[in-house]
């Protein structure tokens, strides 16, 4: 079964330095990636997605993501935080042939210092 | 206009009740998703529709009823709620099962007492 897993359920970060949250599924078949994130109590947003095609992906909010097959890794980032990134964020994946069927990290909260 | 709407947004309810939390989609998506996520933010889908069709169903206990009258609509009935029913619902749509950007509403809070 596929799994999902984002180390760092809490990453605290200064405005202005890096993002960097990590994600790493498990398949012998490269998935479909996501990131969504989840600010307090509101539903899911995607930010960006890797189906297939180049690995760096660009989503909003200045976010973006690499596939690393090698490293079977998805980690999200951003060159400079601000305080509204300060949210939950969610990994997910999806076997190609799960009909859509989403497996989700256990989540990264974001806090961002000013 | 909210593209996934879910309703209500918070419920309160006693052990042993029964109820509905309802989800539309005004997006012309072939395929709706409900998902829970637990108090540890765990997210982990329950049901899929495609077409009115279910497609995905994940161990949830049959106390868990879901109904798509139509593809825009698909409802969750709980029967006999318990404690431990107690999380978010979010309710998704996607166009159809072979695409994969699903939406989501805002989520229902579902508090058992």
């Amino acid at each position: 079964a596929q799994s999902v897993t984002q180390l760092g359920s809490h990453v605290s970060v200064s405005e202005g330095a890096l993002v960097l949250l990590r994600c790493n599924y498990s398949s012998s078949v490269p998935p479909y990636l996501f990131w969504y994130v989840q600010y307090p109590n509101q539903g899911l947003q995607l930010l960006l997605k890797y189906t297939t095609g180049a690995t760096l992906v660009k989503g909003i909010n200045g976010f973006e993501a690499e596939f690393k097959k090698s490293e079977t890794s998805f980690h999200l980032t951003k060159p400079s935080a601000h305080m509204s990134d300060a949210a939950e964020y969610f990994c997910a994946a999806e076997a190609n042939n799960a009909g859509n069927m989403l497996t989700f990290g256990g989540g990264t909260r974001l806090m961002v210092k000013p | 206009d909210t593209a996934v709407s879910q309703t209500p947004k918070y419920l309160v309810t006693q052990m042993g009740n029964d109820k509905s939390i309802k989800c539309e989609q005004n997006l012309g998506h072939d395929t709706m998703y409900w998902y829970k996520q637990d108090s540890k933010k765990f997210l982990k889908i329950m049901f899929s529709y495609n077409n009115k069709e279910l497609i995905i169903n994940e161990t949830v206990p049959n106390r868990f009823s879901p109904k798509s009258p139509d593809k825009a609509h698909l409802n969750l009935h709980i029967n006999s709620l318990e404690l431990g029913d107690s999380a978010v619902y979010f309710c998704a749509s996607s166009h159809s099962r072979l695409n994969t950007e699903a939406f989501f509403g805002q989520g229902t809070r579902l508090t058992v007492v």
